[in-house]
């Protein structure tokens, strides 16, 4: 079974700085998708930015960037330029089957002003 | 467009009841998923429409259910409400019906169990 594993519950960035919040995945499978999800305190989640396993380049958005390893089975997402809005439950999910998505635990990024 | 809208957005029942939740998808998104948020488990899949049809179940009992309507529109039913169910019930929609489409999260109903 695909598990998602966020080893940190909890970090801290200061306004401006770069963080990198850390992700681990299980899988047999080849052919997959990552995600990360941002959860604010409304609880409205939205996609941050989104990986095809297939693709070797690392996915940007904007502020937001992945280190995706493949063989790793890793997926961190770094923030540039840390910004209050930030804030927010950080969820990592994998997605093989059709739609259906395995959520990582969550880490809770704190962003000091 | 509009986004994903579920209702009500907070429920309390009691312990051997059963409550019926909705969700509508973003209009012409075809694939409605469904998952149990608490803080314990985290995000839990519960099971993933398409086209009416059931395509994907996670491991819950039985006792979640669920259907999606012609118009895409779908209801989860909890029967027999135990206290571990009360939970932030997550609905999300997506465009795609293959694997790696986004989904827009509906906004949550909670559901409190006493």
């Amino acid at each position: 079974a695909q598990t998602v594993t966020q080893s940190q519950p909890e970090m801290s960035v200061q306004e401006a700085e770069t963080v990198t919040l850390s992700c681990t995945y299980d899988t047999s499978e080849s052919d997959y998708y990552l995600f990360w999800y941002k959860q604010p305190p409304s609880r409205q989640m939205i996609l941050v930015i989104r990986q095809e396993a297939y693709k070797q380049q690392n996915a940007t958005e904007n502020r937001f960037s992945v280190n995706f390893q493949k063989a790793a089975k890793s997926f961190s997402l770094k923030i540039s330029d840390s910004q209050l809005g930030d804030a927010a439950m950080y969820f990592c999910a994998y997605s093989s089957n059709f739609n259906k998505f395995y959520f990582g635990s969550g880490t809770k990024l704190n962003v000091k002003p | 467009k509009a986004g994903v809208t579920q209702t009500p957005r907070y429920l309390i029942k009691t312990r051997g009841q059963q409550v019926t939740l909705s969700c509508s998808p973003i209009s012409g998104h075809r694939s409605v998923s469904w998952y149990q948020q608490t803080p314990g488990q985290g995000l839990q899949f519960l099971f993933e429409y398409f086209s009416e049809t059931q395509r994907n179940k996670g491991n819950f009992p039985g006792r979640f259910s669920g259907r999606q309507f012609s118009n895409s529109r779908s209801e989860m039913n909890v029967s027999t409400l135990e206290l571990g169910d009360s939970a932030l019930y997550l609905c999300a929609s997506s465009g795609g019906p293959g694997q790696g489409s986004e989904q827009y999260f509906g906004p949550g109903t909670r559901l409190t169990v006493t």
